[in-house]
């Protein structure tokens, strides 16, 4: 399917466990994001990277590794689960860094840490 | 550091009026793109329209215009003639062009809308 896909849609983990959450994207968009979206508030950015083999902290990275190997994807992995992860991670990615370019978001993925 | 201030947590329209939706933010490159995104309930995120810091004239979309006041750093949405669809939460975004921040974009908090028939 032609667009950004998000595996899983629905994940629980606990406490401690390492979890990976997968985007995908079509476009060959350079640039590709992960956000997590807390109950009732905004997007807070988690890592972004330009190109494959390069990447970058957001505001929220700790606890948070990427990597990003191909352009099209672009994985998130939660190194030790801890509850105050539980949160909606979406994926987004963008043609270019210019300030004209919108983010195209894939659905995303709603993570619970018991 | 770029920041985005949406004030309204929730916001009420009558069905077929409009509404204005504020966003001021703060930001000391010159060069910047402000973004608004649609979140119906079912969660997905939908852009809805574009303004950038170099445009002289607003923003429209169909029913959507961006209200852009540079000097008050504000970047208002205003839709017009409301409908039931228009229920959903709706966030200012902005991207900056230049240093450090480049390509990355920073969110509101947003503002739930709720269109009453």
């Amino acid at each position: 399917d032609a667009g950004i896909t998000q595996s899983p849609r629905y994940k629980i983990t606990e406490t401690g466990r390492q979890v990976t959450l997968m985007c995908h994207q079509t476009w060959s968009h350079s640039y590709m994001f992960w956000y997590r979206q807390d109950l009732g508030h905004g997007l807070r950015l988690i890592y972004y990277s330009a190109a494959a083999d390069i990447t970058d902290k957001g505001e929220v990275s700790d606890g948070y590794v990427v990597s990003r190997s191909k352009t099209e994807n672009f994985p998130l992995t939660l190194e030790s689960a801890t509850r105050s992860q539980t949160s909606v991670y979406f994926c987004a990615s963008s043609e270019s860094a210019g300030t004209g370019y919108e983010q195209y978001f894939g659905p995303g993925t709603r993570l619970t840490v018991t | 550091a770029q920041k985005i201030t949406q004030t309204q947590p929730g916001m009420f329209v009558q069905e077929k009026e409009a509404v204005t939706l504020d966003c001021t933010y703060d930001t000391s490159d010159p060069s910047y793109g402000l973004f608004w995104y649609k979140q119906p309930s079912s969660g997905e995120m939908i852009f809805l329209i574009y303004q950038g810091s170099y445009d002289q004239q607003n923003a429209t979309e169909g029913r959507y215009s961006l209200n852009f006041q540079k000097a008050r750093k504000s970047a208002n949405l205003v839709i017009s003639a409301s409908q039931l669809g228009d229920s959903a939460m709706y966030f200012c975004a902005m991207r900056e062009g230049f240093g450090t921040n480049a390509g990355k974009s920073t969110f509101g908090d947003g503002t739930t809308l709720t269109v009453k028939p």
